[in-house]
């Protein structure tokens, strides 16, 4: 069975500073890799995924991720947050099995608090 | 025009009774899917319908039991309600689960169970 654990549970940050926020996974099949984004009180949002082809995918509000499959990693980065990113994020996998199909289960990690400081 | 919306929002109740939490897309989705985000804000599937079929069914008690209308429509009812069942609980669609496609999260239900 496919796990995803992101290593920071919170990450304090000052405004206009990057940011990366940890993932990693683990499966013996292919995978396809989310992050979802959750501002309080909301339902989370897709921030970008990764299916196939070029290893870095960038998404929306200036994130990026990298996927890396040699050390089973996907993690998030922003070059310069702002006060408006202050939310949970959580990183996200889904399993591709035989045929590269998957049924749409995400596993999704513990989920980091992203705090950015004025 | 809300994409994913679900009913109530909040959602107060003793042990022992029988609720039932609603949910709607307008997005000509397929696929719909119920989470369940504990107290330590772990998110976990608890079944998919396609096409108003039941596709994931993970480990859950039979108290609760999903019910799709139609396939706008993902009701979830809980039978005799108990303190570990007080969580949010998210509706969520897309339109294809055999792609990995995006899926569309509702607002959340908070549940308590008193």
């Amino acid at each position: 069975a496919q796990s995803v654990t992101q290593l920071d549970s919170q990450v304090p940050v000052f405004e206009e500073a990057p940011v990366e926020l940890r993932c990693n996974y683990s499966s013996s099949v292919s995978v396809y890799l989310f992050w979802y984004v959750q501002y309080p009180n909301q339902g989370l949002q897709l921030l970008l995924k990764y299916l196939s082809g070029s290893t870095l995918v960038k998404g929306i509000n200036g994130f990026e991720a990298e996927f890396n499959k040699s050390q089973t990693s996907f993690h998030l980065r922003k070059p310069s947050v702002h006060i408006s990113d202050t939310a949970e994020y959580f990183c996200a996998v889904s399993v591709s099995n035989a045929g590269g199909t998957s049924y749409g289960k995400l596993t999704f990690g513990q989920g980091t608090i992203l705090t950015v400081h004025p | 025009d809300t994409a994913v919306s679900q009913t109530p929002k909040y959602l107060v109740t003793q042990m022992g009774n029988d609720k039932s939490i609603k949910c709607e897309q307008n997005l000509g989705h397929d696929t719909m899917y119920w989470y369940k985000q504990d107290s330590k804000k772990f998110l976990k599937i608890m079944f998919s319908y396609n096409n108003k079929e039941l596709i994931i069914n993970e480990t859950v008690p039979n108290r609760f039991s999903p019910k799709s209308p139609d396939k706008a429509h993902l009701n979830l009812h809980i039978n005799s309600l108990e303190l570990g069942d007080s969580a949010v609980y998210f509706c969520a669609s897309s339109q294809d689960p055999t792609f990995a496609d995006t899926q569309y999260f509702g607002p959340g239900t908070r549940l308590t169970v008193l």
